[in-house]
Protein backbone atom coordinates (compact mmCIF):
# COMPACT_ATOMS: atom_id res chain seq x y z
CA UNK A 1 0.00 0.00 0.00
CA UNK A 2 1.07 3.64 -1.04
CA UNK A 3 1.98 6.23 1.66
CA UNK A 4 2.91 9.41 2.54
CA UNK A 5 4.63 11.19 5.39
CA UNK A 6 4.79 14.71 6.31
CA UNK A 7 7.29 14.60 9.49
CA UNK A 8 6.52 18.30 10.28
CA UNK A 9 2.92 19.12 11.40
CA UNK A 10 4.44 23.46 11.20
CA UNK A 11 7.37 25.25 10.22
CA UNK A 12 8.45 28.50 10.65
CA UNK A 13 11.11 30.05 8.62
CA UNK A 14 11.97 33.99 8.14
CA UNK A 15 11.06 35.89 5.11
CA UNK A 16 13.89 35.88 2.92
CA UNK A 17 15.68 32.30 4.43
CA UNK A 18 15.72 29.31 2.40
CA UNK A 19 12.48 26.73 2.90
CA UNK A 20 12.24 23.03 3.47
CA UNK A 21 8.87 21.11 3.51
CA UNK A 22 9.90 17.55 4.42
CA UNK A 23 7.88 14.58 2.53
CA UNK A 24 9.21 11.00 2.51
CA UNK A 25 6.98 8.31 0.90
CA UNK A 26 6.33 4.42 0.03
CA UNK A 27 4.83 2.94 -2.88
CA UNK A 28 5.48 0.26 -5.23
CA UNK A 29 6.73 0.52 -8.46
CA UNK A 30 7.70 4.05 -10.07
CA UNK A 31 6.10 6.97 -7.95
CA UNK A 32 4.22 9.41 -9.26
CA UNK A 33 4.62 12.67 -6.97
CA UNK A 34 2.95 15.90 -6.18
CA UNK A 35 3.08 18.81 -4.32
CA UNK A 36 -0.10 21.23 -3.60
CA UNK A 37 -1.07 24.38 -1.60
CA UNK A 38 -3.83 25.08 -0.21
CA UNK A 39 -4.06 28.46 1.51
CA UNK A 40 -6.90 30.32 3.80
CA UNK A 41 -10.61 29.42 2.58
CA UNK A 42 -8.98 28.04 -0.77
CA UNK A 43 -8.76 24.33 -2.35
CA UNK A 44 -5.59 23.00 -2.88
CA UNK A 45 -3.68 24.13 -5.86
CA UNK A 46 -1.05 22.47 -7.75
CA UNK A 47 2.78 23.84 -7.29
CA UNK A 48 4.97 20.69 -9.38
CA UNK A 49 5.04 17.09 -9.83
CA UNK A 50 7.60 14.32 -10.44
CA UNK A 51 6.95 11.43 -13.10
CA UNK A 52 10.19 10.96 -14.51
CA UNK A 53 13.52 12.84 -15.69
CA UNK A 54 15.71 14.98 -13.71
CA UNK A 55 15.59 14.37 -10.03
CA UNK A 56 15.02 18.29 -9.75
CA UNK A 57 11.16 19.52 -10.27
CA UNK A 58 10.41 23.19 -11.09
CA UNK A 59 7.07 24.60 -9.85
CA UNK A 60 5.24 27.24 -9.35
CA UNK A 61 5.64 30.52 -7.37
CA UNK A 62 9.06 29.75 -7.76
CA UNK A 63 8.89 25.99 -5.84
CA UNK A 64 11.16 23.47 -6.20
CA UNK A 65 11.03 19.45 -5.34
CA UNK A 66 13.88 17.22 -5.41
CA UNK A 67 13.28 13.54 -5.57
CA UNK A 68 15.72 11.59 -4.18
CA UNK A 69 15.08 7.78 -4.56
CA UNK A 70 17.48 6.48 -2.19
CA UNK A 71 15.93 8.20 0.37
CA UNK A 72 12.28 7.93 -0.95
CA UNK A 73 11.69 11.27 -0.37
CA UNK A 74 10.67 14.54 -2.24
CA UNK A 75 11.09 17.50 0.25
CA UNK A 76 9.74 20.76 -0.74
CA UNK A 77 12.11 23.69 -1.21
CA UNK A 78 12.29 27.71 -1.73
CA UNK A 79 15.63 29.33 -1.94
CA UNK A 80 14.13 32.67 -0.40
CA UNK A 81 10.17 32.59 2.11
CA UNK A 82 7.83 35.07 1.43
CA UNK A 83 5.30 36.23 3.64
CA UNK A 84 2.91 35.16 1.50
CA UNK A 85 3.87 31.38 0.73
CA UNK A 86 2.05 30.93 4.40
CA UNK A 87 -0.08 27.80 4.00
CA UNK A 88 -0.67 24.07 4.03
CA UNK A 89 1.43 22.09 1.50
CA UNK A 90 0.75 18.46 1.27
CA UNK A 91 2.26 16.02 -1.01
CA UNK A 92 1.02 13.17 -2.68
CA UNK A 93 2.18 10.13 -3.88
CA UNK A 94 0.54 8.48 -6.53
CA UNK A 95 1.17 4.41 -8.49
CA UNK A 96 -0.06 6.00 -11.39
CA UNK A 97 -0.73 9.39 -13.31
CA UNK A 98 -4.29 9.02 -13.61
CA UNK A 99 -5.36 9.07 -10.04
CA UNK A 100 -6.69 6.14 -8.91
CA UNK A 101 -4.17 5.26 -6.41
CA UNK A 102 -3.94 8.86 -5.12
CA UNK A 103 -2.70 9.00 -1.08
CA UNK A 104 -1.94 12.34 0.11
CA UNK A 105 0.07 13.14 3.35
CA UNK A 106 -1.88 14.76 6.04
CA UNK A 107 -0.14 18.64 5.20
CA UNK A 108 2.51 20.94 6.90
CA UNK A 109 1.38 24.11 7.88
CA UNK A 110 4.35 26.68 6.73
CA UNK A 111 4.75 29.96 8.61
CA UNK A 112 6.64 33.08 6.97
CA UNK A 113 7.56 35.53 9.32
CA UNK A 114 8.35 38.81 8.18
CA UNK B 1 -14.99 6.06 11.86
CA UNK B 2 -15.39 5.38 7.85
CA UNK B 3 -13.24 8.01 6.51
CA UNK B 4 -14.43 10.13 3.93
CA UNK B 5 -17.14 7.54 1.77
CA UNK B 6 -17.18 8.37 -2.07
CA UNK B 7 -19.44 6.46 -4.28
CA UNK B 8 -20.13 5.21 -6.58
CA UNK B 9 -16.24 3.94 -7.61
CA UNK B 10 -16.86 4.02 -11.16
CA UNK B 11 -19.54 5.40 -13.33
CA UNK B 12 -19.93 5.15 -16.62
CA UNK B 13 -21.89 7.71 -18.49
CA UNK B 14 -23.32 8.23 -22.17
CA UNK B 15 -22.64 11.42 -23.54
CA UNK B 16 -25.77 13.73 -22.84
CA UNK B 17 -26.65 11.70 -19.58
CA UNK B 18 -26.51 13.31 -16.23
CA UNK B 19 -23.69 12.14 -13.75
CA UNK B 20 -23.97 12.32 -10.07
CA UNK B 21 -21.10 11.74 -7.41
CA UNK B 22 -21.85 11.42 -3.77
CA UNK B 23 -19.39 12.72 -1.00
CA UNK B 24 -19.84 11.57 2.54
CA UNK B 25 -17.59 13.12 4.60
CA UNK B 26 -15.99 12.27 7.89
CA UNK B 27 -18.30 12.19 10.98
CA UNK B 28 -18.06 15.51 12.44
CA UNK B 29 -16.53 17.46 9.19
CA UNK B 30 -18.61 20.01 7.76
CA UNK B 31 -16.20 21.32 5.07
CA UNK B 32 -16.00 19.55 1.64
CA UNK B 33 -13.63 20.07 -0.84
CA UNK B 34 -14.21 18.78 -4.74
CA UNK B 35 -11.15 18.52 -6.87
CA UNK B 36 -10.98 16.72 -10.84
CA UNK B 37 -8.11 15.06 -11.84
CA UNK B 38 -7.47 14.85 -15.47
CA UNK B 39 -4.53 12.66 -17.20
CA UNK B 40 -1.02 14.10 -17.56
CA UNK B 41 -2.46 16.71 -14.94
CA UNK B 42 -2.45 16.85 -10.93
CA UNK B 43 -5.08 17.46 -8.97
CA UNK B 44 -7.75 20.64 -9.97
CA UNK B 45 -9.49 22.27 -7.37
CA UNK B 46 -13.33 22.75 -8.33
CA UNK B 47 -15.49 23.79 -5.00
CA UNK B 48 -15.36 24.13 -1.28
CA UNK B 49 -18.57 24.00 0.43
CA UNK B 50 -20.22 24.07 4.00
CA UNK B 51 -23.46 23.18 5.22
CA UNK B 52 -26.01 24.20 2.79
CA UNK B 53 -23.14 27.22 1.59
CA UNK B 54 -20.67 27.26 -1.13
CA UNK B 55 -17.43 29.01 -0.05
CA UNK B 56 -15.40 28.92 -2.90
CA UNK B 57 -16.61 27.63 -6.54
CA UNK B 58 -13.90 29.26 -8.81
CA UNK B 59 -12.70 26.10 -10.16
CA UNK B 60 -16.01 24.94 -11.30
CA UNK B 61 -16.48 25.16 -15.09
CA UNK B 62 -19.42 27.58 -16.00
CA UNK B 63 -21.99 25.32 -17.41
CA UNK B 64 -23.49 21.91 -16.85
CA UNK B 65 -21.06 21.77 -12.90
CA UNK B 66 -23.04 22.39 -10.09
CA UNK B 67 -22.67 21.27 -6.43
CA UNK B 68 -24.57 20.90 -2.93
CA UNK B 69 -24.01 20.00 0.62
CA UNK B 70 -27.21 19.84 1.83
CA UNK B 71 -27.79 19.84 5.74
CA UNK B 72 -28.60 16.25 6.05
CA UNK B 73 -27.04 13.87 3.58
CA UNK B 74 -23.90 13.65 1.32
CA UNK B 75 -21.99 16.59 -0.63
CA UNK B 76 -23.18 15.80 -4.51
CA UNK B 77 -21.08 16.78 -7.62
CA UNK B 78 -23.43 16.75 -10.73
CA UNK B 79 -22.70 17.06 -14.21
CA UNK B 80 -25.20 17.45 -16.88
CA UNK B 81 -24.96 16.61 -20.31
CA UNK B 82 -21.61 14.73 -20.14
CA UNK B 83 -19.25 15.15 -22.89
CA UNK B 84 -16.07 12.91 -23.30
CA UNK B 85 -14.04 15.50 -21.95
CA UNK B 86 -15.55 14.83 -18.21
CA UNK B 87 -13.84 11.72 -18.47
CA UNK B 88 -11.90 12.03 -14.80
CA UNK B 89 -11.37 11.12 -11.64
CA UNK B 90 -13.04 13.36 -9.27
CA UNK B 91 -12.01 13.40 -5.57
CA UNK B 92 -14.05 14.68 -2.45
CA UNK B 93 -11.96 15.85 1.02
CA UNK B 94 -13.40 16.69 4.13
CA UNK B 95 -12.22 18.77 7.37
CA UNK B 96 -13.48 19.76 10.09
CA UNK B 97 -14.42 23.45 11.14
CA UNK B 98 -11.12 25.71 11.95
CA UNK B 99 -8.77 23.31 10.94
CA UNK B 100 -6.71 21.84 8.17
CA UNK B 101 -3.89 19.73 7.64
CA UNK B 102 -4.03 16.78 9.95
CA UNK B 103 -7.70 17.73 9.65
CA UNK B 104 -7.86 17.21 5.48
CA UNK B 105 -9.17 14.00 4.58
CA UNK B 106 -9.76 12.40 0.84
CA UNK B 107 -11.72 9.78 -0.22
CA UNK B 108 -10.63 7.19 -2.61
CA UNK B 109 -12.45 9.07 -5.74
CA UNK B 110 -15.28 8.29 -8.12
CA UNK B 111 -13.55 7.71 -11.78
CA UNK B 112 -16.19 8.63 -14.52
CA UNK B 113 -16.05 7.13 -17.99
CA UNK B 114 -18.20 9.09 -20.54
CA UNK B 115 -18.63 6.99 -23.80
Amino acid sequence: AQSVAQPEDQVNVAEGNPLTVKCTYSVSGNPYLFWYVQYPNRGLQFLLKYITGDNLVKGSYGFEAEFNKSQTSFHLKKPSALVSDSALYFCAVSSDNYGQNFVFGPGTRLSVLP
Amino acid sequence: NAGVMQNPRHLVRRRGQEARLRCSPMKGHSHVYWYRQLPEEGLKFMVYLQKENIIDESGMPKERFSAEFPKEGPSILRIQQVVRGDSAAYFCASSPPGTGGHGYTFGSGTRLTVV
